[in-house]
């Protein structure tokens, strides 16, 4: 069983300082996915790695993909308010595996 | 629209009423998804179709719950008996052929379902 692990679950951040969220799966995957979920909203894709060495950047986000160490990390760069939401990353192998998100919660 | 709309988005009903959630997901995807994510949960994988087909039921929590897929395109999520931890949100996303795109999920708004 496909298994997907993030960390940290919970993650308080001040404004200004740069922080990494950790997603780690257990088998062979090349399509690792990253989505932001707003409170009371519905999931919204931000990344799509498919390679291993794969690195995308939008704004203060960044994610890289390590297939070989199956790892993916989103790094945000100097925290701000509107980041506030829950990340979860996804696995595909044929159907999709989710890990349990992280609650980001940005604070002056 | 050209997004995956699900309907209705709300729904309260008593316990032990049958409900139906509906899907209808972006024109051409081949996948669809739903999944349950209760508050301030993870998601749960309920069941996914490929086609018209549903390669894995493995997620559907017991009996109660089925879902079928016709034409290709719309689907719907049957509960039946509903139970209180039946409440969460049901969230249905569609997606291209692995094989010859992203294979990125997109998601709709989700049904909120409330059972009293």
């Amino acid at each position: 069983e496909l298994k997907v692990e993030q960390n940290p679950l919970f993650l308080s951040m001040q404004e200004g300082k740069n922080y990494t969220i950790y997603c780690n799966y257990s088998t062979t995957s090349d399509r690792l996915y990253w989505y932001r979920q707003d409170p009371g909203k519905s999931l919204e894709s931000l990344f799509v790695l498919l390679s291993n060495g794969a690195v995308k950047q939008e704004g203060r986000l960044m994610a890289s993909l390590d297939t070989k160490a199956r790892l993916s990390t989103l790094h945000i760069t100097a925290a701000v308010h509107d980041l506030s939401a829950t990340y979860f990353c996804a696995v595909s192998w044929g159907k999709f595996q989710f890990g349990a998100g992280t609650q980001v919660v940005v604070t002056p | 629209g050209a997004g995956v709309s699900q309907s209705p988005s709300n729904k309260v009903t008593e316990k032990g009423k049958d409900v139906e959630l509906r899907c209808d997901p972006i024109s051409g995807h081949t996948a669809l998804y739903w999944y349950r994510q209760s508050l301030g949960q993870g998601l749960e994988f309920l069941i996914y179709f490929q086609g018209n087909s549903a390669p894995d039921k493995s997620g559907l929590p017991s009996d109660r719950f089925s879902a079928e897929r016709t034409g290709g395109s719309v689907s719907t999520l049957t509960i039946q008996r509903t139970q209180q931890e039946d409440s969460a949100v049901y969230l249905c996303a569609s997606s291209s052929q692995l094989t010859s795109g992203r294979g990125e999920q997109f998601f709709g708004p989700g049904t909120r379902l409330t059972v009293l």
